[in-house]
């Protein structure tokens, strides 16, 4: 079946400009998490979504960094601004709840570099 | 969050047994440990969770001794295409704490 989608696969940016990543999660998935990934670490969270409510953003590095939901499905992860600091790559994960006993699964990430 | 060490790098050949054991001394009553996988260019992928005792499944085998202080993820006849970064996680929550991971390196 379809797995977790990320568009785009890579983008660049100058610094300053605004870039919105997209991910479209598995069907039926409630739980949605985004995850940042600098060169040569492991991933560090930045935000969670049960269907559209935003219930932790604890994660987001500045107030640049903006997620959103609407309809529960699709999610959009905003950076305003872009800083060379933000260059990373960005993992979206979806799973059915949030509990860590269900497994998040992952998409391929957008890999943002910013100039 | 419990913290864990694990090495940060394995070498092994194809056919032979890999055993990556984490540390993690001080873990929460309420704290799962699982492991993720991850490859070059993709996400992270789950392979595999346990509480305590032995879990197995199709891809790799946990062994979590009574005092849960450490676990040892086993992956049986290793082949090219398990070179792949290693990830021991461990915790209650929703926020998945990664830390560097192991690579492992699979050689002919």
């Amino acid at each position: 079946g379809a797995g977790v989608s990320q568009s785009p696969r890579y983008k660049v940016a100058k610094r300053g400009q605004d870039v919105a990543l997209r991910c479209d999660p598995i069907s039926g998935h409630v739980s949605l998490f985004w995850y940042q990934q600098a060169l040569g670490q492991g991933p560090e969270f930045l935000t969670y979504f049960q269907n559209e409510a935003q219930l932790d953003k604890s994660g987001l590095p500045s107030d640049r960094f903006f997620a959103e939901r609407p309809e529960g499905s699709v999610s959009t992860l905003k950076i305003q601004r872009t800083q060379q600091e933000d260059s990373a790559v960005y993992l979206c994960a979806s799973s059915l709840g949030q509990s860590p006993s269900y497994e998040q699964y992952f998409g391929p990430g957008t890999r943002l570099t910013v100039t | 969050l419990a913290k864990t060490t694990q090495p940060i790098s394995m070498d092994s050949y194809e056919g032979q047994e890999v055993n990556i054991t984490c540390s993690h001394n001080n873990i929460a009553t309420n704290d799962y440990i699982t492991w993720y996988q991850q490859f070059p260019s993709q996400g992270p992928r789950f392979i595999i969770q346990g509480y305590k005792t032995k879990v197995t499944n199709e891809v790799a085998s946990l062994f979590i001794p009574a005092d849960r202080k450490s676990s040892t993820l086993s992956l049986p006849r290793v082949s090219l295409s398990d070179t792949a970064v290693y990830y021991c996680l461990v915790g209650d929550d929703y926020k998945l704490s990664f830390g560097a991971g192991t690579t492992v390196t699979v050689r002919a």
